[in-house]
């Protein structure tokens, strides 16, 4: 299957470090990216191939892969990480499916 | 600066068909290939339709294929999506975005979206 699914909400403290999950049989073989949404604006990409981020993304942001599973990570989570996260890959048909989305409390 | 505007949005009847159109600017369109991704009212981000940079081949998801046709202007930078027997599902704001690949000569890596609209609202009721 091309889908991906995610955990939908997730919380951490305040400075600490959060793991935000996707998994799809798709990324044995395509790298995933990660996108962050705050409510009311358009979707951003953070993290792309194997650990890129793009320009203006802060450091904190990383991605990572193993097998059908890939991870993005905050390392020091602040107030304005708090969003939705998205991640997206491909597949051999040209499908490029999106996960369901995980909703990031910072507390 | 690299932008995407997209416009075209509004109301329309179950049933009914609206076009939507995507400006691109700041960027050699002609050389990317280009993608709609909708995202209904509290939902999460649905993949929909893309095309490739020449126009010349195309992809639709199982929910609008049949229904929704992808285009493109180069000559213009705009990127067209055409909507058609409209349902209450379709009801969403739609992004255009640009793709992101990396092509070697052995593989072509995908990477994602880099760029994207601001978004246009498609309402369907009567």
């Amino acid at each position: 299957s091309s889908e991906l699914t995610q955990d939908p909400a997730v919380s951490v403290a305040l400075g600490q470090t959060v793991r935000i999950t996707c998994q799809g049989d798709s990324l044995r073989s395509y790298y995933a990216s990660w996108y962050q949404q705050k409510p009311g604006q358009a979707p951003i990409l953070v993290i792309y191939g194997q650990n890129n981020r793009p320009s203006g993304i802060p450091d904190r942001f990383s991605g990572s892969s193993s097998g059908n599973t890939a991870s993005l990570t905050i390392t020091g989570a602040q107030a304005e990480d708090e969003a939705d996260y998205y991640c997206n890959s491909r597949d051999s048909s040209g499908y490029h499916p999106f996960g369901g989305g995980t909703k990031l409390t910072v507390l | 600066e690299v932008h995407l505007v997209e416009s075209g949005g509004g109301l329309v009847q179950p049933g009914g068909s609206l076009r939507l159109s995507c400006a691109a600017s700041g960027f050699t369109f002609s050389s990317y290939a280009m993608h709609w991704v909708r995202q209904a009212p509290g939902k999460g981000l649905e993949y929909v339709s893309a095309i490739s940079s020449n126009g010349g081949s195309t992809y639709y998801a199982n929910s609008v294929k049949g229904r929704f046709t992808i285009s493109r202007d180069n000559s213009k930078n705009t990127l067209y999506l055409q909507m058609g027997s409209l349902r209450a599902e379709d009801m969403a704001v739609y992004y255009c975005a640009r793709d992101f690949r990396v092509d070697t000569a052995m593989i072509t890596y995908y990477y994602g979206m880099d760029v994207w609209g601001q978004g246009t609202t498609v309402t369907v009721s009567s």
